[in-house]
């Protein structure tokens, strides 16, 4: 079944800095791609999703590309703020009617002023 | 359009108790799901509904119990709560069209003694 691999948190960065989260998956087909994001509190938002090879998910200044070839789906972000400190989840569709989401364990991103 | 509403945000049971956990949504979407989210294991899947009066077992649903009341209600029973219980439990429901995404509920904090 479908799988995914997500770097280990927490991840600690200073304002401003340059953000990269791994993200791997193993899936049958052609699935969507998803980054959710959990701030404290809350419940999982959806922050970038992509369906295809090569598609490009964005938001918020955040970015996802869907590689194919190497079965990645890493999460960047030119320069993070405070707000952006969360826990983001990588996640995997088997699609259809019944569509099911795969989650990694989730890297809790923590940025300091 | 409030989206997927979960009652009640915390709970606190003793071991052997049961509970309900309400989930509605107002997105008039087919499928819906429940998940249980602990500490550095992500979120999975114990329960899903992909139409009014189907429901389906999912990865981990043992001691739990749902029904799909209609297409918006989709409710999840602890008939007699254990310690192992102790999680944060999510509603999600899906739109029935590519990518799939699926849109989550703030959540149910409870905490079995």
């Amino acid at each position: 079944g479908n799988s995914v691999t997500q770097m280990e948190g927490p991840v600690t960065l200073s304002e401003e800095a340059f953000l990269t989260i791994n993200c791997t998956y193993t899936a049958t087909g052609y699935p969507s791609l998803f980054w959710y994001v959990q701030y404290p509190g809350e419940g999982l938002q959806l922050l970038l999703k992509a369906t295809k090879a090569d598609d490009k998910g964005s938001n918020k200044g955040f970015e996802a590309t869907y590689r194919k070839e190497t079965t990645s789906f890493h999460l960047e972000k030119g320069s993070v703020q405070v707000s952006d400190s969360a826990v983001y989840f990588c996640a995997v569709s088997n699609g259809g009617a019944t569509n099911k989401l795969i989650f990694g364990t989730g890297t809790l991103l923590a940025v300091q002023p | 359009n409030a989206g997927v509403t979960q009652t009640p945000k915390f709970q606190v049971l003793k071991t052997g108790q049961s509970m309900t956990l309400q989930c509605a949504q107002d997105m008039n979407h087919n499928s819906m799901y429940w998940y249980r989210q602990d500490p550095g294991m992500g979120l999975r899947l114990i329960y899903y509904s992909a139409s009014e009066g189907t429901t389906d077992k999912g990865e981990v649903p043992n001691g739990y119990n749902v029904s799909r009341l209609n297409k918006r209600e989709f409710s999840l029973r602890l008939e007699s709560a254990a310690p192992s219980q102790t999680s944060v439990y999510f509603c999600a429901s899906i739109r029935l069209a590519v990518p799939y995404e699926q849109y989550f509920g703030p959540g149910t904090r409870l905490t079995v003694t």
